[in-house]
């Protein structure tokens, strides 16, 4: 199984931060990454697939990028609305599917 | 707009089978990929299988021996049979469709939670 480690477990920022998530692959999965943010008693919501193509209506302040192993989700303002835990999730090696740990995502 | 809805008991007994139904409407369910996924109560994301009308179906090799997923065309829902459950299996299930051929959850429902509790 690929297995997926998210750094930092969680994170507190100040409302206009620019705040970094990264994920890293156990091995190479080329771009076969996407990222979710998941609000208290919700879905997942997909934010960004294929590594770092933006989901149509996801707020252009989320970014994604990299390849192989390390990826990383990039929020370049902090607002109040972002405050959830964030996964990521691999599909190039299944089954199975996996997905990170998640990072908590907190104000300060 | 696509709604996934999840139904089923939300408690059950070592050991008994686990059944949901996953109910589809607002969009296409021919051509799509249907997962489920589930989530423990530490929040880890466990995805369980996938399935489409084909019958192309996949399964997490944890789970493969215990897991049988179909779909009911008819009625627009597919389906999760997980048996001889145990207290790990307790967590929210989420049904869950894929975005095209690419392998991202583009709509969830709501989740079930289920409780294996003697």
């Amino acid at each position: 199984d690929v297995q997926m480690t998210q750094s930092p477990s969680s994170l507190s920022a100040s409302v206009g931060d620019r705040v970094t998530i990264t994920c890293r692959a156990s091995q190479d999965i080329y771009n076969y990454l996407n990222w979710y943010q998941q609000k208290p008693g919700k879905a997942p919501k997909l934010l960004i697939y294929d590594a770092s193509t933006l989901v149509t209506g996801v707020p252009s302040r989320f970014s994604g990028s990299g390849s192989g192993t390390d990826f990383t989700l990039t929020i370049s303002s902090l607002q109040p609305e972002d405050i959830a835990t964030y996964y990521c999730q691999q599909y190039d090696n299944l089954p199975p599917i996996t997905f990170g740990q998640g990072t908590r995502l907190e104000i300060k | 707009q696509v709604q996934l809805q999840e139904s089923g008991p939300g408690l059950l007994r070592p050991s008994e089978t686990l059944s949901l139904t996953c109910s589809i409407s607002g969009g296409s369910f021919s051509t799509y990929y249907w997962s489920w996924i589930r989530q423990t109560p530490r929040k880890k994301l466990e995805w369980i299988g996938y399935t489409y009308i084909s019958g192309n179906t996949h399964y997490n090799p944890s789970l493969k021996n215990r897991v049988t997923m179909s779909l009911d065309t008819s009625n627009n829902r597919f389906s999760l049979k997980l048996t001889s459950v145990t207290a790990a299996d307790t967590a929210v299930y989420y049904c869950a469709r894929h975005l095209g051929v690419i392998i991202a959850f583009d709509y969830w429902g709501q989740g079930a939670l289920v409780t294996v509790s003697s």
